[in-house]
């Protein structure tokens, strides 16, 4: 049984420039939740997806957009790059009308110099 | 608002010995939900638990047991008789209902030497 996956693992960019990084949920969940995780810090949640609509979204600005597609999948992007956007991106999958628990991917290391 | 603390920033042990992370919690809602997850040097977070805010009966599973107390509003994490492989940060978290955003404490970094 497929565990949840991300790609890529490592990414190095430019300030300005713009980021995509891709989550395929765990076999038989159907929603999705990004996180964003600072070096020594708790991942904070930017946004979930469910039924390929953004279904609750964290204190993050418009820069973080995503999208779900119909296998359930999800990307994530972030536009207009700048230092602080640094960080592990961790995807989380899970039921919404299972027991709650979310779980998580092996994450994407965003360097942005 | 909601928020958990995790006071502890780093806990040093030799193997063998008993471990506590404490994890006070702080919400407005009579229903919540409170979680355990564990990342190892390599990223992923696992998840350990997940408790009811109606449940305070509190739970052992092998070496690994936690106290719920809503009085004091907190959630601690026991590990009996630790072992290097125990290594790890560990995160408590908080959702308002299920299969929404997990608030997670900053994490308490647990070394276990041999």
């Amino acid at each position: 049984d497929a565990g949840v996956t991300q790609s890529p693992t490592h990414l190095i960019k430019t300030r300005g420039q713009q980021v995509t990084l891709r989550c395929s949920p765990k076999s038989g969940h159907d929603t999705v939740s990004w996180y964003q995780q600072a070096l020594g810090q708790g991942p904070q949640f930017i946004f979930q997806y469910y039924e390929e609509e953004e279904r609750q979204r964290g204190n993050f600005p418009d820069r973080f957009s995503g999208h779900q597609f119909p296998n359930y999948s999800s990307e994530l992007n972030v536009n207009a790059l700048l230092l602080g956007d640094s960080a592990l991106y961790l995807c989380a999958s899970s039921l919404l009308t299972g027991t709650g628990e979310q779980y998580f991917g092996p994450g994407t290391r965003l360097t942005v110099t | 608002a909601q928020k958990v603390t995790q006071a502890q920033t780093e806990i040093s042990v030799v193997e063998k010995e008993d471990v506590t992370l404490d994890c006070v919690y702080e919400t407005r809602d009579t229903t919540y939900y409170l979680f355990w997850y564990k990342q190892p040097p390599s990223g992923e977070l696992v998840f350990l638990i997940r408790r009811n805010s109606f449940d305070e009966q509190n739970e052992i599973s092998g070496r690994y047991s936690w106290n719920f107390q809503k009085s004091t509003s907190s959630f601690n994490f026991t590990i009996t008789a630790s072992q290097v492989v125990d290594s790890a940060v560990y995160f408590c978290a908080l959702s308002e209902s299920l299969g929404t955003a997990l608030i997670f404490g900053k994490g308490t970094t647990l070394s276990v030497s041999s």
